[in-house]
């Protein structure tokens, strides 16, 4: 299977702490996207980093990208309650066009 | 816009019944996919077409399993017939070509008993 593996597979923090999470895949990538997923709702997209780039921003997201070691990070800088979900990376593979999802990581930020 | 469209946001049937399950994608999006979500088995992506045609099938569980995409503004999965192992949220998304970023429905809560 491509499916990637992400870990933590939970996580608790407070809110105002810092939320990071990680994703590893198997093989060469196009481009790498992570979304959110909050309970009983459809994947929102957050952001896309293609294998070219090594770090890519948008707002309080941060996400890099290590192709010598198949692993992507996302971090969540000043947690709010809001940001409550699980979170999802997903990868284009070079050989083909569809995105493979990771198992994901929830996570769960407390007031 | 209105986003992505599926219909019904839940559906329960018996063992054995037939299940259509409907997606309108976002207009000028040509590609569309349909993932299956189970705590077991996370999601996984059952086939994807670009530009009404079918590219990908190979997540398609069972003969059981079937989809199509007769204009690029519907889609539907259909199992017939269905068993209470295909209980999942399914979800339709679309976007606009091949590595773009996905929009995903509200998803179909199916639940077979």
């Amino acid at each position: 299977s491509q499916q990637g593996e992400e870990d933590p597979q939970a996580l608790s923090i407070q809110e105002g702490e810092n939320a990071t999470m990680n994703c590893s895949y198997k093989t060469s990538i196009n481009n790498l996207q992570w979304y959110r997923q909050n309970s009983g709702r459809g994947l929102v997209h957050l952001i896309l980093i293609r294998s070219n780039e090594r770090e890519k921003h948008s707002g309080r997201l941060r996400v890099t990208l290590d192709t010598s070691k198949k692993s992507s990070s996302l971090l969540i800088t000043a947690s709010r309650a809001a940001d409550t979900a699980s979170y999802f990376c997903a990868a284009i593979y070079n050989q083909g066009g569809k995105l493979i999802f990771g198992q994901g990581t929830e996570l769960s930020v407390k007031p | 816009d209105a986003g992505v469209i599926q219909s019904p946001r839940h559906e329960v049937t018996e063992m054995g019944q037939e299940v259509t399950l409907r997606c309108k994608p976002i207009s000028g999006h040509n590609s569309l996919f349909w993932y299956r979500q189970t705590m077991m088995r996370g999601l996984e992506l059952l086939i994807y077409f670009n530009n009404n045609v079918p590219i990908d099938d190979s997540g398609m569980p069972e003969d059981r399993f079937s989809a199509k995409m007769p204009n690029a503004s519907f889609s539907t999965l259909k199992i017939q017939p269905s068993e209470p192992r295909d209980s999942a949220v399914y979800f339709c998304a679309s976007s606009l070509g091949e590595g773009s970023p996905l929009h995903f429905g509200n998803g179909t809560r199916l639940t077979v008993t």
